[in-house]
């Protein structure tokens, strides 16, 4: 079973470019996450989404920043007219079931590092 | 070792020896906690978690304890391995919250010396 698949794992856009970062999320889960790291930072959410939905997006910059998971295929999240403070790893997680409940059920792709130049 | 005060970026110890990194909270109203492993290059891993009606909690070699009180979660890793080698990270959720009301700290870098 794999695990939850990040693409690409490293990417570099010069600044006015377009980022787009891909999650599968394990098979078997329908909720997926979104967040962002900075150097010697932890981790910060950004947007929640189901199939087709976005839960809860509280943690997005209002602009540029877009994200969807679609009926089929990955989740993308999509950073238009990058800018240098949007350097960061940005980390997708996978979850069976909302909110938690059970224990630890969230599960971390490894990662899709951002370099503006 | 032990980590001499909260919040501490780095924490060197021998291997064998025990480690306990320490992580303070913010929400009062946080219901759960959870304490993650990464490693250099890749995502986080879950260790351990603990409820907030809980006060400590075991698993294979580490041992999550909670203060209410004074709103502290601390990981102790016994007979720490190179493997041990990361940063780790605490993180709470707000009551009722999923994991859209996670709350991570800046961590703690694990350093084992042979």
């Amino acid at each position: 079973n794999a695990g939850v698949m990040q693409n690409p794992r490293h990417l570099v856009r010069r600044r006015g470019q377009e980022a787009r970062l891909r999650c599968s999320p394990m098979k078997g889960h329908s909720h997926v996450y979104w967040y962002r790291q900075l150097p010697e930072e932890g981790l910060k959410f950004m947007v929640y989404l189901q199939k087709e939905n976005i839960i809860d997006e509280s943690g997005m910059p209002k602009e540029r920043f877009s994200a969807e998971f679609p009926k089929e295929g990955p989740s993308i999240l999509r950073i238009q007219q990058v800018v240098r403070g949007d350097s960061a790893a940005y980390f997708c997680a996978s979850s069976p079931i909302p909110g938690l409940r059970n224990t630890g059920e969230l599960f971390f792709g490894e990662g899709s590092r951002l370099t503006v130049l | 070792g032990e980590s001499v005060g909260l919040h501490l970026p780095t924490l060197s110890v021998q291997e064998g020896d025990n480690s306990i990194i320490n992580c303070a909270y913010s929400n009062s109203a946080s219901d759960y906690f959870i304490w993650y492993k990464q490693e250099s290059g890749k995502g986080p891993q879950f260790i351990i978690d603990i409820r907030s009606n809980m006060d400590k909690r075991q698993g294979q070699r580490v041992t999550v304890l909670l203060n209410k009180t004074v709103k502290h979660l601390s990981l102790q890793i016994a007979a720490t391995q190179p493997g041990d080698s990361a940063v780790y990270f605490c993180a709470e959720r707000r009551t009722g919250g999923g994991a859209d009301g996670l709350t991570f700290g800046k961590g703690t870098h694990l350093i084992i010396q042979p």
